[in-house]
């Protein structure tokens, strides 16, 4: 099985700041990862599939890029409705398997 | 418009079992694979089995495998997903979600608002 490694676990920011969350992957996993986000009591909500690829209507401040292990999920400028937890989530082997979740909250 | 809308969960005693439902519509069902994800209070998400399109292909993870069993009936467009042996570890919120691709693997684009399963020692 592979193994997803998300970090931090939770970070602290401020409005328009720039936020960076990494995830390795315990094996290659090509480019088969994504990135959801998830408010309290919502469903997850996909943002970016296949490492780097913006979902349709989602804002140009998330970004994601990597491939293999590494993996990088960018928001540009921190705006108030981006608090949430991010997930990542490979789909590589025919076992899925997620991240721990990346909590942010506001400094 | 897609919708998934799940239903079936409750309270149920450790070693019982449940059988979960997820109504699909606003898309054509059979071509898209599905999943089943699961949210344990305060935790993060678990993936917990797949189904192919046409039904013939299924996974799970160790966790479930062997107690939990993934359906589909492309004729009413609704996912299942029979839950025997339950333990309390099975409290959660389970979510059915949609495949991003007509193929057999892909993102999760849709989800339902997921449905809450309680577990009681």
């Amino acid at each position: 099985d592979i193994q997803m490694t998300q970090s931090p676990s939770s970070l602290s920011a401020s409005m328009g700041d720039r936020v960076t969350i990494t995830c390795q992957a315990s094996q290659d996993i090509s480019n088969y990862l994504n990135w959801y986000q998830q408010k309290p009591g919502k469903a997850p909500k996909l943002l970016i599939y296949d490492a780097s690829n913006l979902e349709t209507g989602v804002p140009s401040r998330f970004r994601g890029s990597g491939s293999g292990t590494d993996f990088t999920f960018t928001i540009s400028s921190l705006q108030p409705e981006d608090i949430a937890t991010y997930y990542c989530q490979q789909y590589d082997d025919v076992l899925y398997s997620f991240g721990q979740g990346t909590k942010l909250e506001i400094k | 418009e897609v919708q998934l809308l799940e239903s079936g969960g409750g309270l149920v005693q450790r070693g019982g079992s449940l059988r979960l439902s997820c109504a699909a519509s606003g898309f054509t069902f059979y071509d898209y694979a599905m999943s089943w994800v699961r949210q344990a209070p305060g935790k993060g998400l678990e993936w917990v089995s797949r189904i192919s399109g046409n039904g013939r292909t299924t996974y799970y993870p160790d966790s479930v495998k062997g107690r939990f069993t993934i359906s589909r009936d492309n004729s009413k467009n609704t996912l299942y997903l029979q839950m025997n042996s339950l333990r309390v570890e099975d409290t959660a919120v389970y979510y059915c979600a949609k495949v991003k691709w007509g193929v057999a693997t892909g993102p999760f684009d849709y989800w339902g608002q997921g449905t809450l399963i309680t577990v009681s020692s």
